[in-house]
């Protein structure tokens, strides 16, 4: 069975304060690797997808990596408007109906 | 601004009552997912639609029933809800190649539907 374990739960920082969220995962087969941002009350939003070990992906602060075990999302000087629940979701290649494995998330508290 | 659209945005209803989600996309996407999310918890499929055809029901109970008129449509249709059953409920669709084994890309998700049951 898919596993997907993001850490830590809950993360607080001061702003410009840069870290690392960390999303292991044991699949037989990774299709793709997801990361997806949520506000309080709202849809995940789509961030990156990852393919292939050793593939990175950017946008503005965030940094994805992809291991064969793990994927990380760094976060550069992060603004208090980072601040959100980051979600990672794997897709195996036998899973039919291309159903994402979410991680129990990681929420992101910056501080001015 | 995400392309997937739900409403309404908030319900409240009665252990007895019947309403139903609604969720429209016009990306041409050809699989459509339903999604509970309780707080502080990761979403759980409870449905999946590819070209209209339900594929996948994730035993979920019969109070809940999804229906897919058209490519661009999904509904969730709800009866007898119990309170538990409140939760934010997200419609997605996914972008990509559809093949043997199902489409190959992202999951866009909708702003979310609240639902609260008395």
């Amino acid at each position: 069975e898919d596993q997907v374990t993001q850490s830590p739960e809950a993360l607080r920082l001061q702003e410009g304060e840069s870290s690392s969220l960390n999303c292991s995962y044991t699949v037989s087969g990774l299709r793709g690797l997801f990361w997806y941002r949520q506000d309080p009350g709202k849809g995940p939003e789509f961030l990156f997808t990852l393919y292939s070990a050793g593939e990175e992906k950017e946008k503005e602060r965030l940094k994805a990596t992809l291991t064969k075990k793990e994927s990380f999302l760094h976060i550069t000087a992060p603004k208090p408007e980072d601040s959100a629940t980051y979600l990672c979701a794997v897709q195996e290649w036998d899973n039919a109906g291309n159903m994402l494995t979410f991680g129990g998330g990681t929420r992101l508290m910056v501080k001015p | 601004d995400t392309e997937v659209t739900q409403t309404p945005k908030h319900l409240v209803m009665g252990m007895t009552n019947k309403k139903s989600l609604k969720c429209e996309q016009h990306m041409g996407h050809r699989a459509m997912y339903w999604y509970k999310q309780k707080a502080k918890k990761p979403p759980e499929l409870m449905f999946v639609y590819s070209y209209e055809k339900l594929s996948i029901n994730e035993s979920v109970p019969s109070r809940f029933s999804p229906e897919c008129p058209n490519s661009s449509l999904l509904n969730l249709h709800l009866h007898a809800l119990q309170p538990e059953d409140s939760a934010l409920y997200l419609c997605a669709s996914i972008q990509g190649e559809m093949g043997a084994g199902g489409a190959t890309g992202e999951l866009f998700f909708g702003e979310g539907s609240r639902l609260t049951v008395l």
